[in-house]
């Protein structure tokens, strides 16, 4: 257990629709990454937060956007969404430590668009 | 691309085996990690390695680092069936601490 979590677990959404994916912080960390990890393939970097500012960010449309709250938990925002946005959604927390960084995965919300 | 790419893609051996997975990458990195997934689900952190580093070790497990041939190799000796997993190496290059995952070795350990 990495004591982040995330919610929901699995969601089904139709082409077009919007989805919100939620993510809850290791306790002290002060930073949130996500990540989509298409089946068969690793993890792609959608974008991080740190103290509530974006601060670096993969190669996604705008229509990925995200959110960080004073208590460090995270939200993503996918609007419009596609059929190629079906993947599993993953968080990562972590605190800046000087090039030896270690990133805590949650479980992950299963996204499937029909 | 600035990917870091897993070689084997697909392993299996018997459980006692040692297997070794191994990484390559394309740019300068601050540091690369080694993660085991399950099935679909999070990702745990097995180790990292700094780039001034060259090896580590932690329990069953090996890495090493060589940043002339910007490669990495994973060892994890004496193999279980629990090790059964996809194993991902993931380079940190960038300045805002941002991970490049490879697409995986899939390590079956047969009992």
């Amino acid at each position: 257990e990495t004591g982040v979590t995330q919610s929901p677990t699995h969601l089904i959404k139709t082409r077009g629709q919007q989805v919100t994916l939620r993510c809850s912080s290791q306790s002290g960390h002060n930073t949130v990454s996500w990540y989509q990890q298409a089946l068969g393939q690793g993890p792609q970097f959608i974008f991080q937060y740190y103290r509530e500012e974006e601060n670096g960010r993969g190669n996604f449309p705008p229509r990925f956007s995200g959110l960080q709250f004073p208590n460090y938990s995270s939200e993503l925002n996918v609007n419009a969404l596609e059929l190629d946005d079906s993947a599993l959604y993953l968080c990562a927390s972590s605190v800046p430590q000087g090039g030896k960084d270690t990133q805590y995965f949650g479980p992950g919300t299963r996204l499937t668009v029909l | 691309s600035q990917q870091g790419e897993e070689d084997p893609q697909a392993l299996s051996i018997q459980e006692g085996e040692n297997a070794t997975m191994n990484c390559s990458y394309k740019t300068s990195i601050n540091n690369l990690q080694w993660y085991r997934q399950n099935s679909g689900r999070g990702l745990v952190h097995l180790i990292l390695i700094r780039s001034n580093e060259r090896e580590k070790h932690s329990g069953r497990l090996r890495v090493t680092l060589d940043t002339s041939k910007k490669s990495s190799s994973l060892l994890i000796t004496a193999s279980r069936a629990a090790d059964t997993a996809s194993y991902f190496c993931a380079t940190d290059f960038s300045s805002a601490r941002q991970l490049t995952f490879g697409s995986g070795t899939q390590l079956t350990v047969l009992p």
